[in-house]
């Protein structure tokens, strides 16, 4: 079945600092690739996407890439901040079937000192 | 508030019991998800439901049974629980797309101890 993978699994920042989470994919037909954020006693939330037509997507201070004949992504925070700490997952629509079906990375812990 | 609710959002069980966790989404989506979110691994999707016909069973044990009656609410009923059944239980719901283009929306999850 479809494998992501993500790395590292902990990353500690100084507020101000920029944060890079990778992740690798399996599925050569993945064309979604979502990236959420999860906070103490939440549920995840989307942050960003990017579909396998772009190359780069931006939204303030977070961007997404995508390589898609290294089949990797990355999900790059500028400026941190302490409240960007959190659990970040990201994900791949598993061969990009119809039905919605998610395959998540095991996720990253970032910690933003103030 | 993302427009999916789940409760209970704490529950502690014997393996004996039997319990359900309700979830319910107010997005007008089509499709709904369990998954469970156990520490240091990644999330894995358990059920699918499309149209509220179930279009994915990740094997998982019977001891797990999913409802759907509605497109706005999914149950998943409990029974004879194991201690490694402890974990999150997260819904989610979106709505489905030619693509397969699909931002999911999660709820805040059910935290659940069995005993």
């Amino acid at each position: 079945g479809e494998n992501v993978e993500q790395h590292p699994s902990t990353l500690s920042v100084q507020e101000g600092d920029s944060a890079v989470i990778k992740c690798t994919y399996s599925d050569s037909a993945s064309n979604y690739f979502p990236w959420y954020k999860q906070e103490l006693g939440k549920g995840p939330q989307l942050i960003i996407d990017i579909r396998s037509n772009v190359g780069e997507k931006k939204d303030q201070r977070i961007a997404v890439t995508l390589n898609k004949t290294a089949k990797h992504f990355s999900l790059h925070i500028t400026e941190t901040q302490p409240e960007d700490s959190a659990v970040y997952f990201c994900a791949d629509n598993a061969g990009g079937t119809s039905y919605g079906k998610l395959t998540f990375g095991q996720g990253t812990i970032l910690t933003v000192h103030p | 508030e993302t427009g999916v609710t789940q409760t209970p959002r704490h529950l502690v069980m014997g393996m004996t019991n039997k319990k359900s966790l309700k979830c319910e989404q107010h997005l007008g989506h089509n499709a709904m998800y369990w998954y469970k979110q156990s520490a240091k691994k990644p999330l894995e999707l358990m059920f699918v439901y499309n149209f509220k016909e179930q279009t994915e069973n990740n094997s998982v044990p019977s001891r797990f049974s999913p409802e759907c009656p509605n497109s706005s609410h999914l149950f998943l009923h409990l029974h004879t629980l194991q201690p490694e059944d402890s974990a999150l239980y997260l819904c989610a719901s979106s709505q489905e797309e030619t693509g397969g283009y699909n931002e999911q929306f999660f709820g805040p999850g059910t935290r659940l101890t069995v005993l």
